[in-house]
């Protein structure tokens, strides 16, 4: 029983160009989500997160839209960099908790 | 300020032993949670402890445990290793609930291979 879903394991996006990454989930106990990213070898990395009283969060050149009654978020990145090439996860919690519940990634590749 | 610290960042071991792996979080961060990666399962939650106690624990077998010290420093035991124990495993740590204002940082991880 997956909770959190990342339907793409790959995306491709060229240098510049608009990067949208999706996340669903079922558990509607889930009211705060984040996005990190992910080297090889390396720990994840916080990039942006978003409550569940808001519908966007924006920073910088990342922006996180969240529908509460498609149950769907997703994570824009423009313009894209080849810095941004990594794998990139969603995740949720109940009430804050530390308690994570990931997705299965997305492996972006930024394309000069 | 420093970041999650995670040791050893590599270690081999034979199914049947027992390991221990050490995660000190980021300074004045009280809670720490740990987390398995592996290409099959994804990255799951093991527990997570806040001033010593375990307030969130996951769906793994008792073999996984862990502690928390009186400094926060925190230390997660696998028993009698077994194969599928193989695994990227993380350590993240917070002030507390998460929000707007407060996040969950992640160390790099401790390899390990059991053989």
């Amino acid at each position: 029983d997956q909770q959190v879903k990342q339907n793409s394991p790959s995306l491709s996006v060229q240098e510049g160009r608009i990067s949208i990454l999706n996340c669903d989930y079922t558990n509607s106990m889930f009211d705060y989500f984040l996005w990190y990213k992910k080297y090889p070898a390396e720990g994840p990395t916080f990039l942006i997160s978003i409550s569940s009283i808001k519908d966007k969060n924006e920073d910088g050149r990342f922006t996180v839209f969240l529908n509460k009654s498609a149950k769907h978020l997703s994570l824009h990145i423009v313009p894209s960099q080849p810095g941004d090439s990594a794998v990139y996860f969603c995740a949720a919690s109940v009430q804050g908790a530390q308690k994570l519940v990931f997705g299965q990634g997305t492996r972006l590749t930024i394309n000069p | 300020k420093a970041g999650v610290t995670q040791t050893p960042r590599y270690l081999i071991k034979t199914r049947g032993q027992q390991v221990t792996l050490s995660c000190s979080p980021i300074s004045g961060h009280r809670s720490v949670s740990w987390y398995q990666q592996t290409p099959g399962q994804g990255l799951q939650f093991l527990f997570e402890y806040f001033s010593e106690t375990q307030r969130n624990k996951g769906n793994f077998p008792g073999r996984f445990s862990g502690r928390q010290f009186s400094n926060s420093r925190s230390e997660m035991n696998v028993s009698t290793l077994e194969l599928g124990d193989s695994a990227l495993y993380l350590c993240a740590s917070s002030s507390d609930l998460i929000s707007s204002g407060n996040t969950i940082y992640f160390g790099e991880g401790s390899w390990l291979t059991v053989v």
